[in-house]
């Protein structure tokens, strides 16, 4: 069954400190993966994919796929990164569907 | 401006009350999706459109229905509301590989 965990509801760091948010995900196909994020009182935006290998607000993610992971990487964090982010797998024929994780809130404290 | 609209923002209602959520985008997307999603917790699909007269149910069982009439439009119901319902309901529009843009999301609370 296709599936996204995000194992840390809530990720507490120093502002300047690295960050990581970690997604697995569960494909026996070849996944599309991506970053979704939710600024406060804000839409839900697309963040990064995995298959464009950019770096977006200094954040970056590598697909892992022996350890079926997408992890979201920055390494110096920024109060204005607090919100919450929520990884997503498609891969589903060409329905366009997207499985979202349970997310995780990152908090930045000055 | 292209953009996805949903109105209304909030809307407090008593149970056994019909309504209806509305969804429009100016993006000229083809595919289109409600999700809902409970205060800090994850989105699920409830429903979803390839295009026009196109509808399909998502992955979590929902007792609304949808219609596509209009690419543009695609309008949830829910025929009697029960307390149950209260939650976030967001809809998102995209072309085929995945990305999608969402709305501001109406916020539902049934009394």
């Amino acid at each position: 069954a296709q599936r996204v965990t995000q194992p840390e509801k809530l990720l507490s760091v120093f502002k300047g400190a690295p960050v990581e948010l970690k997604c697995n995900y569960s494909y026996s196909g070849s996944p599309e993966l991506f970053w979704y994020v939710q600024y406060s009182r804000q839409r839900l935006q697309l963040l990064l994919r995995h298959i464009s290998r950019e770096s977006i607000k200094g954040f970056t993610a590598d697909l892992n796929k022996g350890e079926t992971s997408f992890h979201l990487k920055k390494p110096f964090a920024q109060e204005e990164d607090s919100a919450m982010y929520y990884c997503a797998l498609g891969g589903s024929s060409n329905t366009g569907k997207l499985i979202f994780g349970q997310g995780t809130t990152l908090q930045v404290k000055p | 401006e292209a953009d996805i609209y949903q109105t209304p923002r909030y809307l407090v209602i008593g149970t056994g009350k019909k309504i209806t959520l509305e969804c429009s985008q100016t993006m000229g997307h083809d595919k289109m999706y409600w999700y809902q999603q409970d205060p800090g917790m994850e989105l699920h699909l409830i429903h979803y459109s390839y295009g026009v007269n196109s509808t399909e149910k998502g992955d979590l069982s929902s007792e609304s229905t949808v219609s596509r009439i209009r690419t543009e439009h695609f309008p949830l119901t829910l025929e009697s509301a029960r307390p149950s319902h209260t939650s976030q309901y967001l809809c998102a529009s995209g072309w085929g590989n995945y990305e999608q843009y969402f709305g501001p999301g109406t916020r539902l609370t049934v009394t």
